[in-house]
């Protein structure tokens, strides 16, 4: 099974509201990895966890934290986004820390809209 | 600093016909060099990578790619375009040192009947 599952598919937020993005894995993978892709745009890394540790934090602004609460899991939690941020958001994971030998093997992203 | 160009925003090409897109990287020593594609609405997945040994690489749904150091370019070509090839195809390099890929801007690929 080579899948990266991301929930929800869709989501509309303002503002002001608070939410969660969500991506797991069952492969066994021990890096888990966070992009932004903006449309008709290279996905944009954001974040990198290793070993359920964050290694790479690409300056990224607070409004958005990640997490990675065990090795199959990585959640993006969403405070006070701006219209800008409206973007598709996609999850990948690949098998062993963070060598970019390794396959990335990308979710089907979520798409988020900011209002 | 390391780079890749597409040079090809899009490419429309008729089904059955053969396909190239063109990848040119700026790296100094050995690249990891990979072609991803994109559907819409969809993640990527990855079609062949390159990090050593044989220049020509296989990778999956018949595409293949060829590593011309002279030419700092890794092409992706396909002998026969299917309809369901229409999507977006991004080549992506690293090496040793990189901290993450760099993406190129993408192509994307039309194709007529």
């Amino acid at each position: 099974d080579t899948e990266v599952t991301q929930t929800p598919k869709h989501l509309v937020m303002g503002m002001t509201n608070k939410k969660s993005l969500k991506c797991e894995q069952h492969m066994g993978h021990r890096a888990m990895y966070w992009y932004k892709q903006k449309a008709k745009k290279p996905p944009e890394l954001m974040f990198v966890y290793s070993y359920e540790k964050l290694s790479i934090n690409e300056s990224v602004p607070s409004r958005f934290s990640p997490e990675c609460p065990n090795s199959s899991l990585l959640n993006l939690h969403l405070h006070a986004l701006q219209p800008e941020d409206s973007a598709l958001y996609l999850c990948a994971s690949s098998q062993g820390g963070t060598r970019l030998t390794d396959t990335q093997y990308f979710g089907p992203g979520t798409r988020l809209t900011v209002l | 600093a390391q780079s890749v160009t597409q040079p090809d925003i899009h490419i429309t090409v008729s089904e059955g016909a053969s396909l190239e897109l063109r990848c040119n990287y700026s790296y100094g020593a050995t690249p990891y060099l990979f072609w991803y594609v994109q559907s819409p609405g969809q993640g990527l997945q990855l079609l062949l990578k390159y990090f050593s040994g044989d220049t020509l690489v296989q990778g999956i749904k018949g595409f293949e790619a060829e590593f011309k150091r002279s030419q700092s370019s890794f092409n992706l070509r396909k002998p026969s375009v299917h309809w369901s090839d229409a999507a977006e195809y991004f080549c992506a390099v690293g090496g040793t040192g990189f901290q993450k890929l760099v993406f190129g801007t993408g192509t994307r690929l039309l194709v007529s009947p």
